[in-house]
């Protein structure tokens, strides 16, 4: 176990739909990554909170935001869903701002179906 | 883009050590080297990193080379639940996006 949680761990949803995944770290990080990996691509970086600011951001597409809340726990929200979207959602955490000596620590995804 | 390269797949009979190479020729000198694993379809398990030592923790042992252009992972015992795709990263002081994970080795550990 982690300490990461996820959820919710399945979420079926239709094409234009909405949906908000939510990812609590570890206690003690302040770093949130969400990563997304599609059956036909790797794990790909999305965004990074520290502290409640955004800190980098990957290939986020613009129907897609998040925000980390002041207790830390962070939200990814998925809007005007496409199938292509279907897709395993994973939040990591860490203590550190940058990496380098910290590991990211991974929870266990939320497998995310649009029909 | 990663920075790493790694075998695509590998076997090893089930008790035997599984040793896994990474090749990052270009590595940094304030770059570490981190493992990292997934198993079906799990979130990605943290194994280990190092900056120029050996490493070994409950899980395995990180052999990097002196010139630190590569690594090895050792799993010194493996069983069937080693089986997953494990990911060599190398990692600097930077922010979250450089966290690159490549397409890494499928290990199959076979009984």
């Amino acid at each position: 176990d982690s300490g990461v949680t996820q959820t919710p761990k399945h979420l079926i949803t239709a094409t234009g739909q909405r949906v908000t995944l939510r990812c609590s770290p570890r206690s003690g990080d302040l770093s949130v990554y969400w990563y997304q990996q599609s059956l036909d691509q790797g794990l790909q970086f999305l965004i990074q909170y520290y502290n409640g600011e955004e800190r980098a951001k990957g290939n986020i597409l613009e129907r897609f935001s998040a925000q980390q809340f002041p207790d830390l726990h962070s939200e990814l929200n998925l809007s005007s869903l496409e199938l292509g979207d279907s897709a395993l959602y994973f939040c990591a955490s860490s203590v550190a701002d940058r990496t380098g000596n910290s590991p990211l620590h991974f929870g266990n995804g939320t497998r995310l179906t649009v029909t | 883009d990663a920075k790493t390269t790694q075998p695509t797949s590998m076997d090893c009979a089930e008790g035997r050590a599984a040793n896994l190479p990474c090749n990052h020729s270009t590595i940094s000198g304030n770059e570490y080297v981190y493992w990292y694993r997934q198993i079906h379809s799990q979130g990605p398990q943290y194994i280990i990193h190092g900056l120029k030592n050996n490493e070994t923790n409950e899980m395995a042992s990180l052999i990097i080379t002196e010139d630190r252009k590569s690594s090895t992972l050792i799993l010194p015992h493996a069983t069937l639940r080693d089986t997953a795709v494990y990911y060599c990263i190398v990692r600097g002081y930077n922010y979250g996006q450089n966290f690159v994970f490549g397409p890494g080795t499928r290990l199959s550990v076979l009984p």
